[in-house]
């Protein structure tokens, strides 16, 4: 069975640009997870998608992030325009199971993202 | 203060020899888990212990829980050089959903 993809593993930017990260989940995982990493921080989480409903998108940092996932299957997280400070690792995870007892999630290797 | 925070920060070992490491946190959770992650991979699930469990077993790996405390550890006995990597502890908090909230990890070095 295939794991969690994500692409690009690497992108450099420059301040202002546009980048769109993508995350393949787990066939079958309903949930579907963004967390980063930003240097010197902890893993931080960003959002919550079930299918194609955002959950709980209480970790999104502002405005210049936004998030799909139309049809309920991968995910892209573009962020518009990049600052430096969103530099950092993006994770995606995925679940299978919605209830809080038993919450496995399966993460992917991360995109690391450069803002120059 | 974060969630979860773990201590030590960094650990280093020789092969053969126990790892401990513990992590703290402030609310009362539903769960706790234990990752590893390698040099430039993702997070691997090691294991969940649940806020009525006190200790759980996988392996060479032994979590305690003390919610009284709000504190876990994690053991890994008998370490060996693969063990290498950095190691985070994340909870699930019981109004906040599905999300982890993950402490700033320590790293391990098992040295040969």
């Amino acid at each position: 069975e295939a794991g969690v993809t994500q692409f690009p593993s690497h992108s450099v930017i420059e301040k202002g640009q546009t980048v769109t990260l993508r995350c393949d989940p787990i066939s079958g995982h309903d949930n579907l997870y963004w967390y980063r990493r930003v240097m010197g921080k902890e893993i931080k989480f960003l959002l919550h998608f079930v299918k194609e409903s955002k959950q709980d998108e209480s970790g999104m940092p502002n405005n210049r992030f936004l998030a799909e996932r139309t049809g309920g299957t991968y995910s892209t997280l573009k962020v518009q325009p990049a600052e430096l400070e969103d530099s950092g690792v993006y994770f995606c995870a995925s679940s299978q199971v919605s209830g809080t007892d038993n919450n496995e999630q399966f993460f992917g290797p991360g995109t690391r993202l450069t803002v120059l | 203060s974060q969630q979860g925070e773990e201590d030590p920060q960094a650990l280093s070992i020789q092969e053969g020899e126990n790892a401990t490491m513990n992590c703290s946190y402030k609310t009362s959770i539903n769960n706790l888990q234990w990752y590893r992650q390698n040099s430039g991979r993702g997070l691997v699930h090691l294991i969940l212990i649940r806020s009525n469990e006190r200790e759980k077993h996988s392996g060479r790996l032994r979590v305690t829980l003390d919610t009284s405390k709000k504190s876990s550890s994690l053991l890994i006995t008998a370490s060996r050089a693969a063990d290498t990597a950095s190691y985070f502890c994340a909870t699930v908090i019981k109004a906040a959903g599905n999300k982890l909230t993950f402490g700033g990890g320590t790293r391990v070095l098992v040295k040969p």
